[in-house]
């Protein structure tokens, strides 16, 4: 079974552009979950998406927006591009709802460099 | 609310040595509870995980015990090797009150360097 893929791996882009990252999840997994990782931060959820329908949300601003297709693959958006958005984006998928023993199963990221 | 504290790193042992690194958490209802593990350029991927009170969870010789009294879930190996340099990451998982849903808190890592 092929893992959860992110593309691309790397991005470099200057600041005030926008970005459109992808994900394709593990198939059969209904549930994709987006993070940014940053040294100083850490790994911090920026939202989860359950049938096209986006279930929970970080504390992001409204530059960082996704979505989900009937396919179940997911897409994220950050606009007007920050210095401080520069960070590893990782993508993860689980097979179900509902219960609070799924684990994540993560792709290998998409490193964004914002200069 | 909901939060998972982890050592602050890094650790760094010799082979063949002893490996603890803390966890603690706090939470509102019965957490599941997980540890994953990071490698350089890669993303995380999951090492083990209880899903209730004094479960082992266990895999690759590495072990941790959900503990309720405690509130922990420290990672153990009794012998590291160099491969086993990565970062460790603890996380609960709870259904979200508000949602309905699953949420996973992660704690902030803890970068392992194993030297020969």
């Amino acid at each position: 079974k092929a893992g959860v893929t992110q593309t691309p791996r790397y991005l470099i882009k200057t600041r005030g552009q926008q970005v459109t990252l992808s994900c394709s999840p593990i198939s059969g997994h209904r549930s994709v979950s987006w993070y940014q990782q940053t040294p100083g931060q850490g790994l911090q959820f920026l939202f989860e998406y359950f049938s096209e329908t986006q279930r929970n949300k970080g504390n992001f601003p409204g530059r960082f927006s996704g979505r989900q297709f009937s396919n179940s693959r997911s897409e994220m958006n950050v606009s007007t591009l920050e210095l401080g958005d520069s960070a590893l984006y990782l993508c993860a998928s689980s097979p179900t709802q509902g219960t609070n023993n799924s684990p994540l199963h993560f792709g290998n990221g998409t490193r964004l460099t914002v200069t | 609310g909901n939060s998972v504290t982890q050592m602050e790193g890094p650790v760094t042992l010799s082979e063949e040595a002893f490996l603890t690194i803390n966890c603690t958490y706090t939470a509102t209802g019965y957490p599941s509870l997980f540890w994953y593990v990071q490698y350089p350029g890669e993303g995380l991927q999951l090492l083990l995980k209880a899903t209730k009170a004094d479960d082992k969870g266990s895999n690759k010789g590495f072990e941790a015990t959900y503990r309720k009294e405690t509130t922990s879930f420290h990672l153990e190996k009794g012998s590291v090797q160099v491969s086993d340099s990565a970062v460790y990451f603890c996380a609960l998982s709870l259904i979200d009150g508000n949602t309905g849903f699953q949420k996973l808190v992660f704690g902030t890592g803890t970068r392992l360097l194993v030297s020969p």
